[in-house]
């Protein structure tokens, strides 16, 4: 089973306007965190937020924020005030149980999105 | 503080050939992982070290590839022979703490 869904491949907004990417996730572990990742065109993984699943508040980070709905499991990106550089592949990810060091990585698909002027 | 290095940045060999990715993690980080990411496929875990540990490998596709850890600090992995579904782009991360990974900016791996 799919861990993690995105289920938009591609998404186009409009400069200044504000996007959602969504992303579900699947796991029966009550301890878990959920991270976005941004990849731009030149391939490096640009960490973005995390959410951890005992957090009371939606994490948010400047212009990004996540939309956290604990009981639908999603973990919706929010970005606000949208810029050119913010084209790029942007990924899901969760991690999955506890302990003193981390756990592998489970990705989605990833969205693309694209910021039009 | 410098970030998590990948050499080299872009790969290209025949089938049959052996390569070897080097991955330097920031200084400090026990937790080294590598991940890939096959022709638009999701991105998917291989292997976890702990410094020179393997904590979890069971990401790795079989035992044409070879993932070591020097004294805890950098790492490689080796691809021998190497295969056409092996093409992709391979990512280092490395994390101190449990919910951060800060990943490489990744090996683009060719096989022809």
């Amino acid at each position: 089973a799919q861990k993690i869904t995105q289920t938009q491949p591609g998404m186009f907004v409009q400069e200044k306007e504000a996007v959602t990417l969504d992303c579900t996730y699947d796991t029966s572990d009550p301890s878990y965190g959920l991270f976005w990742y941004k990849q731009p065109s030149s391939g490096e993984m640009i960490f973005l937020i995390y959410q951890g699943s005992y957090d009371q508040q939606n994490a948010t980070e400047g212009r990004y924020s996540l939309n956290f709905q604990k009981a639908r499991k999603s973990a919706n990106l929010v970005i606000s005030a949208s810029q050119l550089g913010d084209s790029a592949m942007y990924f899901c990810a969760m991690r999955e149980g506890r302990g003193n060091y981390g756990q592998n990585f489970v990705f989605g698909p990833g969205t693309r999105l694209s910021v039009l002027p | 503080e410098a970030g998590v290095t990948q050499f080299p940045s872009h790969s290209v060999i025949e089938k049959g050939q052996t390569v070897t990715l080097r991955c330097d993690p920031i200084s400090g980080h026990d937790n080294l992982y590598w991940y890939r990411r096959v022709m638009g496929k999701e991105i998917k875990f291989l292997l976890h070290f702990v410094k020179e540990s393997k904590q979890d490998e069971s990401g790795m596709p079989n035992n044409r590839f070879l993932a070591e850890r020097t004294g805890g600090t950098y790492s490689t992995l080796k691809v021998q022979p190497a295969e056409l579904e092996d093409s992709g782009v391979y990512f280092c991360a490395s994390s101190r703490l449990r919910h951060e990974q800060y990943f490489g900016p990744g090996t683009r791996l060719t096989v022809t």
